[in-house]
C-alpha cells in the first residue's frame, strides 16, 4: 500500500461547479496534511494545511480531515478554468527511521467553461 | 525576496557526464531537501538536511550525492548522469517540524 493515495484523475468539472478532491494515507501517528497545486511546468504552491479532524475553510477552499478514517480531501467551491491544475496531497509520515514529507502522486482537475 | 532559487533551470547531459544543481535559499530556514518529480510518481525525496553540516539519505539516494555548504545552500550532484535520471528536480525549505514545505522553481534535466 503506497503511504499516501490519490487517484490521478483527470477529475472534469464545469465553471462554478464544487471539485472534490480526495486522499487516503497509511500513517495512523500522522499530524500534519497539506493540499499543493501545481500547474504544469511550475512548482508546487501550498494552497491549504489542515492539523485538527474537522474542516478548515478559506476562501472557496475547504480541506477536511477524518483521522479515524485516514482520510483528506480538498474541496473547491465555484470551481474556475484557472484552478485547472495538479493537485498534490502531502502528509508528514515517521518512516526509515525519520520524519519526511510524502506527497501523492496528484489528481489533475480540469474546469471546463 | 528570493526565497528558494534553483539553478540552472534546464540542463541536456550525455550518459556519463557530471553536473551538480545549486539551491540556495534566503528564508533562513534550518531544513532543505531534494526532491524528483517523475510523471505518474508524484514527488520522491533524495536528499534532505535537518541543519548545516548534516545530510540524510531519503526514499530515491542511489546515484546522488548532496553537500550543505552552509545554511544557505544545498547542491545535489549526480556523478555519472544515467537516463534514470532524467526528471524535473526541486529544492524545498521547511519552516519547522511538520511543518510544510516551501520549493524553488525547479530543474529539468534530461539525460540521453
Amino acid at each position: 500500500q503506497k503511504e499516501v493515495e490519490q487517484n490521478s484523475g483527470p477529475l472534469s468539472v464545469p465553471e462554478g461547479a464544487i471539485a472534490s478532491l480526495n486522499c487516503t494515507y497509511s500513517d495512523r501517528g500522522s499530524q500534519s496534511f497539506f493540499w499543493y497545486r501545481q500547474y504544469s511546468g511550475k512548482s508546487p504552491e501550498l494552497i491549504m494545511f489542515i492539523y485538527s479532524n474537522g474542516d478548515k475553510e478559506d476562501g472557496r477552499f475547504t480541506a477536511q480531515l477524518n483521522k479515524a478514517s485516514q482520510y483528506v480531501s480538498l474541496l473547491i467551491r465555484d470551481s474556475q478554468p484557472s484552478d485547472s491544475a495538479t493537485y498534490l496531497c502531502a502528509v508528514w509520515v515517521f518512516s526509515g527511521g525519520y520524519n519526511k514529507l510524502i506527497f501523492g502522486a496528484g489528481t489533475r482537475l480540469a474546469v471546463h467553461p | 525576496n528570493a526565497g528558494v532559487t534553483q539553478t540552472p533551470k534546464f540542463q541536456v547531459l550525455k550518459t556519463g557526464q557530471s553536473m551538480t544543481l545549486q539551491c540556495a535559499q534566503d528564508m533562513n530556514h534550518n531544513s532543505m531537501y531534494w526532491y524528483r518529480q517523475d510523471p505518474g510518481m508524484g514527488l520522491r525525496l533524495i536528499y534532505y538536511s535537518a541543519s548545516e553540516g548534516t545530510t540524510d539519505k531519503g526514499e530515491v539516494p542511489n546515484g546522488y550525492n548532496v553537500s550543505r555548504l552552509n545554511k544557505r545552500e544545498f547542491s545535489l550532484r549526480l556523478e555519472s548522469a544515467a537516463p534514470s535520471q532524467t526528471s524535473v528536480y526541486f529544492c524545498a525549505t521547511e519552516t519547522g517540524a511538520n511543518s510544510p514545505l516551501h520549493f524553488g522553481n525547479g530543474t529539468r534535466l534530461t539525460v540521453t
